[in-house]
């Protein structure tokens, strides 16, 4: 168990939708990151949060947006939701402002399928 | 811009056997180097990093990875694999600047086999 928590596990919904993913960083940890895995474009870096603030944006979608609030848990929010954005949703923490050399801990995932 | 190519997409091997798995990453800058580990239906969890210092890394588990910086590669080994080794095997890089991504290969799957 890495400590950090993701809900909800699963989440089925159809095309057209919108979905909040959840995540709850490990105690004490500044840094929340986004991630998505998928068949066909293995596992991607979304966005990275620290203390509240964006920090670094990867391979994100403008319908995806995310935030990070101040007891620190995170939400990836998913609009306008279409086939391949069935995926994979990972969330990890780390302790400070995510220098690259930090440990990234990594939540159990959320499966997101979109039918 | 920093990329990971895996050279093997599937590894099988028999429980005591040595295993390697390959990774070549492709960077104009300085880069940190990450193996990550993935059980079924688990998130990831790092195995080692390569910051600085001896190209030669050990990790939890078992295994070690060396850093070639020549050769631009960092694969990982262990030297007898047990069935609880069976899982998908990420190899990352970063560069070494503050402006962080993390870019993961496509992944290896190791299936160990009694």
């Amino acid at each position: 168990d890495s400590g950090v928590t993701q809900t909800p596990k699963h989440l089925i919904t159809a095309t057209g939708q919108r979905v909040t993913l959840r995540c709850s960083p490990r105690s004490g940890d500044l840094s929340v990151y986004w991630y998505q895995q998928s068949l066909d474009q293995g596992l991607q870096f979304l966005i990275q949060y620290y203390n509240g603030e964006e920090r670094a944006k990867g391979n994100i979608l403008e319908r995806f947006s995310a935030q990070q609030f101040p007891d620190l848990h995170s939400e990836l929010n998913l609009s306008s939701l279409e086939l391949g954005d069935s995926a994979l949703y990972f969330c990890a923490s780390s302790v400070a402002s995510g220098r690259p050399q930090e440990t990234q801990y990594f939540g159990p995932g959320t499966r997101l399928l979109v039918l | 811009a920093q990329s990971v190519t895996q050279l093997d997409s599937q590894v099988p091997v028999f429980e005591e056997a040595p295993v390697e798995l390959r990774c070549n990453y492709s960077s104009s800058v300085s880069v940190y180097l990450f193996w990550y580990v993935q059980y079924p239906n688990q998130g990831l969890q790092l195995l080692l990093k390569y910051l600085s210092g001896s190209t030669l890394v050990k990790g939890i588990n078992g295994f070690e990875a060396e850093f070639n910086k020549s050769q631009t590669s960092f694969h990982l080994r262990k030297p007898s694999v047990h069935i609880s080794d069976t899982a998908e095997y990420f190899c990352a890089v970063s560069s070494t600047s503050n402006d962080y991504k993390l870019s993961f290969g496509a992944g290896t799957t190791v299936t160990v086999r009694a």
